[in-house]
């Protein structure tokens, strides 16, 4: 099992519409959670972090369940600027140490 | 405020030569993370250092990859005796402490292109 999974995507939404990803991690030791937005040959760039009472940034709203090991991205009134493929991102302890560790990303397309 | 530099941005080299990747931390951060990023798959961690030392290289090949971090200078990936599979985009990024709560900041990436 992957340590981070995401939905597959590619996910092809109308400007205007509100969509949803989905992540799961399997390490319950997993501390802190990102989700990182990644434009086609672009470095990875912080969204924003995930807080366990959920938090919102404008149109972004991140969630998190603990207790299901589940992540969640919602964006609404999508953009054209929005197309690009979101990372969901976990801080994992490893023998000590900690590393980010990335799931393989949903690459969203808004269609005008 | 420079952010994370890495150079070259591309580098074009034939199997079996050597490639240098560089990477400079944000100004304040000692701790760099390098990443490799194959066509159409997610990036994958590679190695953790600080300055003078590696602190975590489980995702590092075993064979022909090496990394350092010296006291002076910018932190160094090496890939020797280079193969098609080595084709990637390699990211660097740095922290300003071991915590990984704290976001890492990326660099541009080196897309290495093996022929």
């Amino acid at each position: 099992r992957k340590e981070v999974e995401q939905d597959p995507g590619p996910f092809n939404v109308p400007e205007g519409a509100t969509v949803a990803f989905n992540c799961t991690y399997s390490n319950s030791a997993s501390q802190s959670f990102f989700w990182y937005r990644q434009d086609c040959r672009k470095e990875p760039k912080l969204l924003m972090s995930v807080y366990s009472s959920g938090n919102e940034d404008g149109r972004f709203t991140a969630q998190l369940n603990r207790a299901s090991q589940y992540i969640s991205l919602l964006i609404r009134d999508s953009k054209l600027s929005d197309s690009a493929t979101y990372l969901c991102v976990v801080n994992i302890r490893n023998f000590g140490n900690e590393k980010l560790t990335f799931g393989t990303g949903t690459r969203l397309t808004i269609i005008p | 405020n420079a952010g994370v530099m890495q150079n070259p941005r591309h580098l074009v080299r034939r199997r079996g030569q050597e490639a240098r990747l560089r990477c400079s931390p944000m100004k304040g951060h000692s701790h760099v993370y390098w990443y490799r990023q194959l066509p159409e798959e997610g990036l994958k961690f590679m190695v953790y250092l600080q300055k003078e030392n590696i602190i975590d290289e489980s995702g590092m090949p075993k064979e022909r990859f090496s990394a350092e971090f010296p006291k002076e200078g910018p932190s160094i990936l090496r890939i020797q005796q280079v193969v098609r599979g080595d084709s990637a985009a390699y990211f660097c990024a740095s922290s300003p402490s071991f915590r990984g709560s704290q976001p890492q900041h990326f660099g541009d990436g080196t897309r290495l292109s093996i022929l």
